[in-house]
């Protein structure tokens, strides 16, 4: 296994654009997590998978961005109308239960 | 206030230096976690603990679940150390992170 992947790993768009970010977690783990990271800060929780559930949406994750995991394997991040503001590391993360998590190497999204 | 700080935000360090990462929390957790990332964005997970003291290496980290501290030491620091050092807390689900510490040492 190769570890956490995410596509693309650069992403540009114009404000208004739709963009959608994939990410495969290691294939045992029944965890998977969504952060965002800005400029000089710690990352952020967005949401999270159990399986196919999802079990936790943080307030940060506005009704512009939606999240799937239909199968209990990989997970598409989705951001309608993009802003200047969505500009940052969209970061994933695997794990087996309350385990250790494993990142992804991140998808970097600039809006212009 | 953040429900996780670290302390220093920035630190430079001589190589062969014994450094200290301070990090802070108040919210009820299940396990702390020491994470380092690179330029490019890539984490990886350095230690979860829960209590006591954890080494790697020439890394080291304790927790006080009393006090609600945790402390990363780095003996012999390298230039390769060099990174952004993030504690993070977790109670049985997402994580919540620390602002980082980053680290420059140089040779």
């Amino acid at each position: 296994d190769t570890g956490v992947s995410q596509d693309p790993r650069h992403k540009i768009t114009k404000r208004g654009q739709n963009v959608t970010f994939r990410c495969d977690p290691i294939s045992e783990h029944n965890r998977l997590y969504w952060y965002r990271q800005t400029l000089g800060q710690g990352p952020e929780f967005l949401t999270y998978f159990q399986n196919e559930a999802q079990l936790e949406k943080s307030r940060l994750l506005s009704d512009r961005f939606s999240a799937e995991r239909p199968k209990g394997s990989f997970s598409t991040l989705e951001i309608q109308r993009t802003e200047q503001g969505d500009s940052a590391m969209y970061l994933c993360a695997s794990s087996f239960g309350i385990n250790e998590q494993f990142f992804g190497p991140g998808t970097r999204l600039t809006v212009l | 206030k953040n429900e996780v700080e670290q302390s220093p935000q920035n630190l430079t360090a001589q190589e062969g230096e014994f450094i200290t990462i301070n990090c802070s929390y108040s919210v009820g957790i299940s396990a702390l976690h020491w994470l380092q990332q690179h330029p490019g964005g890539g984490i990886v997970s350095l230690f979860m603990l829960s209590s006591g003291k954890k080494k790697h290496g020439r890394l080291i980290a304790t927790i006080n679940i009393q006090e609600k501290h945790s402390s990363l030491h780095i003996t012999a620091s390298h230039p390769r150390d060099s990174a952004v050092y993030i504690c993070a807390v977790s109670n049985t689900d997402k994580l919540i992170f620390g602002t980082g510490t980053r680290l420059q040492v140089f040779p």
